[in-house]
């Protein structure tokens, strides 16, 4: 069975103090993974889609990255309306019974105080 | 236009009723999807529809019935849910059920009484 773990739950950071969000998982054949940003009552926003190990994608203060078993957001310099609950999701290679799945973590809630 | 729009946003009906819930995109996504978000958790998979068929279905209770009457529309019936089904119900669309990004909806704020 396909599993997503974040860490932390939740984190606080001042403004302008970089800091990473982690996600580790398993799946039987990754075929992406993927981070939103999700706002209290709205639906998840996409970020980013990473598919293989190595990989590296940026927009403004985000940066994510992926390895064989974990994938990582940096902020880098954050500010307060970065604050959301992000969330990393992985999907399956087609042909196992998760086929079309994303699979979500727990989120990590980030609160960026001015 | 990049959007999956959900109808309406919010919902409150009692345990007796049949609501439905909308959802359309206009991309050419060929796969569709109901979530499920309780507070503090993560979105639920509950249905998966792929060249409007449905290709997964996550265990869900009969009460709530999908039906996907062409490429561009999603809808969720609702009959007889119970206060435990209070949720935040998401809609997204892919290009395929394993290619693309999942674009989700706003969501359906539904409450139960």
């Amino acid at each position: 069975e396909d599993q997503v773990t974040q860490s932390p739950e939740a984190l606080r950071l001042q403004e302008g103090e970089s800091s990473s969000l982690n996600c580790s998982y398993t799946v039987s054949g990754l075929r992406g993974l993927f981070w939103y940003r999700q706002d209290p009552g709205k639906g998840p926003e996409f970020l980013f889609t990473l598919y293989s190990a190595g990989e590296e994608k940026e927009k403004e203060r985000l940066k994510a990255t992926l390895t064989k078993k974990e994938s990582f957001l940096h902020i880098t310099a954050p500010k307060p309306e970065d604050s959301a609950t992000y969330l990393c999701a992985v999907q399956a290679r087609a042909g196992g019974t998760s086929y079309g799945k994303l699979t979500f973590g727990q989120g990590t809630i980030l609160t960026v105080h001015p | 236009d990049t959007e999956v729009t959900q109808t309406p946003k919010h919902l409150v009906m009692g345990m007796t009723n049949k609501k439905s819930l909308k959802c359309e995109q206009h991309m050419g996504h060929r796969a569709m999807y109901w979530y499920k978000q309780k507070a503090k958790k993560p979105p639920e998979l509950m249905f998966v529809y792929s060249y409007e068929k449905l290709s997964i279905n996550e265990s869900v209770p009969s009460r709530f019935s999908p039906e996907c009457p062409n490429s561009s529309l999603l809808n969720l019936h609702l009959h007889a849910l119970q206060p435990e089904d209070s949720a935040l119900y998401l809609c997204a669309s892919s290009q395929g059920s394993d290619s693309g990004r999942p674009f989700f909806g706003q969501g359906t704020r539904l409450t139960v009484v």
